[in-house]
């Protein structure tokens, strides 16, 4: 069973700050990698799929890469909305789908 | 508009049954595999069980197999779940999720509905 860990827990930053977001496997899981961003009361959104492409209408302050069991979701300049928690997803053999615990990135 | 919209939850007892309804409008629903995810107040998300585009393959998670059962219905353009012997780590937000045709990820999202199991 593949675990995907995300780091940090909680991340403080100021808008206008860049974000980098951490999400590894414990075996190698290819590029089958997505991002999502969740906002209280909020059903999750896709950022990133497959490590590196971005959703339709996904802004490109948002960028993703990694590839094996090392994975990056990086903000390069926050905006007000983008305060959330953001979730990494793997697809594998067994169990089909894992997501990470995710990281909430809140305003310092 | 491409859309999902869940229903069916609501306050059941340790041990009740429940079924979800998940009803796909925008896209030609026959044409993607779905999926279950859940969420429990406060945690993160939880994958819960798949189904492929015309139902023949069909997987769940440990934690919940045996006793719910996911199927659709193409020429309603519905997703559902079936939930029985509920227990209380049940309870959460439950959304029905689209699998992008190309790509491993959830493209579209229905808003959740809440179910709670508690005596």
């Amino acid at each position: 069973e593949i675990v995907l860990t995300q780091s940090p827990a909680t991340l403080s930053l100021s808008p206008g700050e860049r974000a980098t977001l951490s999400c590894r496997a414990s075996q190698s899981v290819s590029s089958y990698l997505a991002w999502y961003q969740q906002k209280p009361g909020q059903a999750p959104r896709l950022l990133i799929y497959d490590a590196s492409n971005r959703a339709t209408g996904i802004p490109a302050r948002f960028s993703g890469s990694g590839s094996g069991t090392d994975f990056t979701l990086t903000i390069s300049s926050l905006e007000p909305e983008d305060f959330a928690v953001y979730y990494c997803q793997q697809r594998s053999n067994w169990p089909l789908w894992t997501f990470g615990q995710g990281t909430k990135v809140e305003i310092k | 508009e491409v859309q999902l919209v869940e229903s069916g939850g609501g306050l059941v007892q340790p041990g009740g049954s429940l079924r979800l309804s998940c009803a796909a409008s925008g896209f030609t629903f026959s044409s993607y595999e779905m999926n279950w995810v859940r969420q429990a107040p406060g945690k993160g998300l939880e994958w819960v069980s798949y189904i492929s585009s015309s139902g023949s393959t069909i997987y769940y998670a440990d934690s919940v197999k045996g006793r719910f059962t996911i199927s659709r219905d193409n020429a309603k353009n519905s997703l559902y779940l079936q939930m029985n012997s509920l227990r209380a780590e049940d309870t959460a937000v439950y959304y029905c999720a689209r699998e992008k045709l190309v790509g491993d990820a959830f493209d579209i999202w229905g808003q959740g509905t809440m179910v709670t199991v508690s005596s």
